[in-house]
């Protein structure tokens, strides 16, 4: 069926280190994704989006990569700072539905 | 402020007493869309509203009802909750083609 899911489930990183948070999609129409962060006690929040026209894009110190022949999603946080722990979703969305969302990885900043 | 509001933020309630989760958006937003969140389960839908009076089941509505009447709300129903329906509730919104916004979530739990 279709899903998205997290190559790693936990992630942690010393401060100051770029973050790379992976993801799987299964549905080659999707043509839509999201990146959430959500933090502790609080709702998802967009970070970022790209559409499967594109292969990269940049926001402020993320940006997220799209590979669409291995189905392949990536979040790069640069310079990461404590208030970037979290739990990251990627979320699809195939043509004309809704989103689907995976399990999530937990990034966590050491000082 | 863009926003969606849900309130309340926690409750506690006994088991079949009905209940209501107000969702409000003030970003004129065609789809509105309920989550629940448990752990190892990640976020599941309940219910869409893809326009006002158009509502359609999500992945696991049984036990919940929503209505439309208005663009900007969205209530959750609990007709008789119970303890399985403990869990944190998502109230989110979009705009066709852009990414969802959500609430700051309500922690339900049923006793």
């Amino acid at each position: 069926g279709e899903s998205v899911g997290l190559h790693l489930p936990t992630l942690s990183v010393q401060e100051g280190d770029n973050s790379i948070i992976n993801c799987a999609y299964s549905n080659s129409a999707s043509d839509y994704f999201i990146w959430y962060k959500q933090e502790s006690g609080k709702g998802p929040q967009f970070i970022i989006d790209i559409r499967s026209n594109m292969d990269k894009r940049q926001g402020q110190r993320v940006t997220v990569l799209l590979n669409k022949t291995v189905k392949h999603l990536s979040l790069q946080i640069a310079a990461t700072q404590p208030g970037d722990s979290a739990v990251y979703f990627c979320a699809e969305r195939p043509q004309g539905g809704k989103l689907i969302f995976g399990q999530g990885t937990e990034l966590s900043v050491k000082p | 402020e863009a926003q969606v509001t849900q309130n309340p933020r926690y409750l506690i309630t006994v088991t079949g007493k009905k209940l209501t989760v107000t969702c409000s958006q003030n970003m004129n937003h065609e789809y509105m869309s309920w989550y629940r969140q448990d752990p190892g389960l990640g976020l599941r839908q309940i219910y869409y509203s893809m326009n006002v009076e158009v509502t359609d089941k999500g992945d696991v509505p049984e036990g919940y009802k929503v209505s439309r009447k208005e663009k900007r709300n969205f209530p959750l129903i609990l007709e008789s909750p119970s303890p399985n329906q403990t869990s944190l509730y998502f109230c989110a919104s979009s705009s066709q083609g852009s990414g969802y916004t959500f609430g700051s979530g309500t922690r339900l739990t049923v006793v």
